[in-house]
């Protein structure tokens, strides 16, 4: 199995402060997601990454930026955070589409509070 | 771009009923509709899927099925149990080459003893 990790699963910050979410997985795989998660709504995707230094937006990039500088490592970054970015943030893996291997894989999240 | 709408947002059975929950997308292009099972306080994990070329499958209590024409998809879970009390996603997926996901906004599954 796929094993995905993100670094924190509980972060209180301060409005406007800059906020580093980690992501790792160890199973190889070139695309890796970041998603929040809000009641009602359910997972919209912010960023994702299908190869090393590379980047595409996804539904709601606003506020958010990320970087990829290893292929096993994918961290979303808030510039300056605001409680409207108060959330569940989860992220997922997985291999290239139609590979076999591209069900994507979910970390165990992490829950932001922006105070 | 894709949208997807899921129904019911909540649904309620007794233990040993049966639970179907429905998705439409809006992209006849979608071709890989997952469905994830979300346990309080737990990640989001695939129970079953399904790719465009198949109109239904089947694993144990679990099945889909998918209506291209109509497109809508739909998850079939038989003989409830308490431990299927989840919230449960369905997604749609089309060929991008990243395997882009568009996620439904879910349906809280209520199994009663």
């Amino acid at each position: 199995d796929v094993k995905v990790t993100q670094s924190s699963r509980y972060l209180v910050k301060r409005t406007g402060e800059k906020v580093f979410l980690e992501c790792v997985q160890d199973m190889d795989h070139e695309n890796m997601f970041w998603y929040r998660q809000d009641p009602g709504l359910g997972l919209r995707l912010i960023y994702f990454s299908y190869d090393v230094k590379m980047k595409e937006k996804g539904d709601i990039p606003e506020g958010y930026s990320v970087s990829r500088e290893k292929k096993e490592r994918f961290s979303l970054i808030l510039e300056s955070a605001s409680t409207n970015q108060t959330s569940m943030y989860l992220c997922a893996a997985a291999g290239r589409e139609n590979s076999g291997t591209d069900t994507q894989y979910f970390g165990p999240g992490t829950r932001l509070t922006v105070l | 771009g894709e949208n997807v709408e899921q129904h019911p947002s909540t649904l309620s059975v007794q233990e040993g009923d049966s639970a179907v929950i429905k998705c439409t997308y809006s992209d006849s292009a979608s071709n890989y509709f997952p469905w994830y099972k979300q346990e309080l306080g737990k990640r989001p994990q695939l129970i079953i899927d399904i790719r465009s070329n198949v109109g239904e499958k089947k694993d144990q209590r679990i099945a889909v099925t998918l209506n291209k024409t109509a497109k809508h998809f739909s998850l079939h879970i038989t003989e409830t149990q308490p431990e299927d009390s989840a919230v449960y996603f369905c997604a749609a997926s089309w060929n991008t080459g990243f395997q882009k996901l568009v996620f439904g906004t879910g349906t809280r599954l209520l199994v009663s003893p």
